[in-house]
């Protein structure tokens, strides 16, 4: 069956950078999309970016100057890199696929603090 | 970027009762091949989010049918008919007929 786990460092130090890793099982990442999606503690839910099937990526317009998605096929991994982080950015951070967003991680949470 | 406006904000309502969400959009969901790709999710407190409807009214497997979508191009509808003790948690409508937004969220709550 189709699974999504993130993992990361949980702590960031602000102006550092993030690097999350979204594992998958149970579909090929040549063949769906995978998107990151974040949640602010008691907030909504906001889409990050996308890694189409074939590779190509789409971004959050407010995010791209700081985002960057990429995958290692042969591992069934999508990685999220976002650098210049800052207390805004905490939250929690889910990797998500399939139609209407069917399949989702149990998310992990990044918290932005010196 | 498309707006997706969700009201109410906060829904208080007994077990059995029917409700229903309204999610409006800025601009037309209606996807140059056909589709309309709105979709609602519920999330439970400390949960992920779980997709109920896509493409507008398409009930996701295993979903309840007292779920229900309806609506086209901006005005869109999510009704739950009779609510049950476990419908409780927060509500979003997305859209990804364009680069993907979601609605504010409609937390469902016991009267």
């Amino acid at each position: 069956q189709v699974q999504l786990k993130e993992s990361g460092p949980g702590l960031v130090q602000p102006s550092q950078t993030l690097s999350l890793t979204c594992t998958v099982s149970g579909f090929s990442l040549t063949s769906y999309n995978v998107h990151w999606v974040r949640q602010p503690p008691g907030k909504g839910l906001e889409w990050m970016g996308v890694i189409w099937s074939g590779g190509n990526t789409d971004y959050n317009s407010a995010l791209k100057p700081r985002l960057s998605i990429s995958r290692d096929t042969s591992k069934s991994q999508v990685f999220l890199t976002m650098n210049s982080l800052q207390t805004e950015d905490t939250g929690i951070y889910y990797c998500t696929m399939g139609i209407g967003f069917a399949y989702w991680g149990q998310g992990t949470l990044v918290t932005v603090s010196s | 970027d498309v707006v997706l406006t969700q009201t109410p904000p906060t829904l208080s309502a007994t077990i059995g009762q029917s409700v229903s969400i309204s999610c409006r959009s800025s601009q037309s969901l209606l996807h140059s091949n056909g589709n309309t790709y709105l979709n609602w999710l519920l999330q439970r407190p400390g949960q992920p989010p779980q997709l109920l409807i896509y493409l507008v009214s398409r009930l996701e497997s295993g979903v309840p049918n007292r779920f229900s979508g309806s609506g086209s191009g901006t005005d869109f509808t999510l009704k739950i008919s009779g609510v049950e003790a476990e419908d409780l948690g927060v509500y979003y409508c997305v859209q990804s007929t364009h680069a993907p937004t979601f609605g504010a969220g409609t937390k469902l709550e016991l009267k």
